[in-house]
């Protein structure tokens, strides 16, 4: 058990639906990050909140949209996706993002299938 | 831009080997680096971060040991068991503020009883 929970696990939507992915953290952690990992790229760093406010979004497209609404949520809302969005949606959090108390703490992912 | 290479992409190994996991990255200004365990179809576990002040860190068989002036990391794995099988990652945080880890690709490990 992490702390960090992820729901749903699998995901399969078509190009034309919205959908949105869950993360909750119960470790009372300040930041969460969500990251991306394909089949044949390292883990990329998509989004990071910090006190319920994004501090990065790492050149995500705009059909990704964050939400933070406390510090224990974040969404990630899908609208338009493309085949090539199909990957392995991981959550992260940490207690906070400076101070070497910067273990991130991983959810086990959303794996998502766009057809 | 900080890169992260891993080395070797995939190994196997009879049970009880000692092993050895190497990361690389290309600027050495980091905060820290951590090396993580990831279970196929799941999400990542930590084990062990290193401060760019510090030279290793230890956690029970594992031994991780940081160069940073030539850009380097070593996970070492003692007596390796079945248990041991997942893929590792590298990863490290620039020390620009706002930049958050940078992965390397991982390395498979496979370890046969």
């Amino acid at each position: 058990e992490t702390g960090v929970t992820q729901t749903p696990r699998h995901l399969v939507m078509g190009m034309t639906n919205k959908k949105s992915l869950k993360c909750e953290q119960h470790l009372g952690h300040n930041a969460m990050y969500w990251y991306k990992q394909s089949a044949k790229k390292p883990l990329e760093l998509m989004f990071v909140y910090s006190l319920e406010e994004r501090v990065e979004n790492n050149s995500v497209p705009s059909r990704f949209s964050p939400e933070c609404p406390n510090s224990s949520h974040l969404f990630l809302h899908l609208h338009t996706l493309q085949p090539e969005d199909s990957a392995l949606y991981l959550c992260a959090s940490s207690q906070d993002l400076t101070g070497g108390r910067e273990t991130q703490y991983f959810g086990p992912g959303t794996r998502l299938l766009v057809l | 831009k900080q890169e992260v290479t891993q080395i070797p992409a995939a190994l196997s190994v009879p049970e009880g080997e000692n092993l050895v996991l190497n990361c690389s990255f290309t600027d050495s200004a980091i905060y820290n680096l951590q090396w993580f365990r990831q279970d196929p179809g799941k999400g990542l576990t930590s084990l062990l971060l290193i401060q760019s002040s510090q030279r290793e860190q230890t956690s029970g068989r594992l031994n991780a040991s940081l160069d940073k002036s030539s850009g380097r990391s070593t996970l070492y794995i003692a007596a390796s068991q079945p248990g041991d099988s997942a893929t590792y990652l590298c990863a490290v945080r620039p020390d620009n503020y706002g930049q958050n880890f940078v992965f390397g690709p991982g390395t498979r490990l496979s370890v046969l009883p």
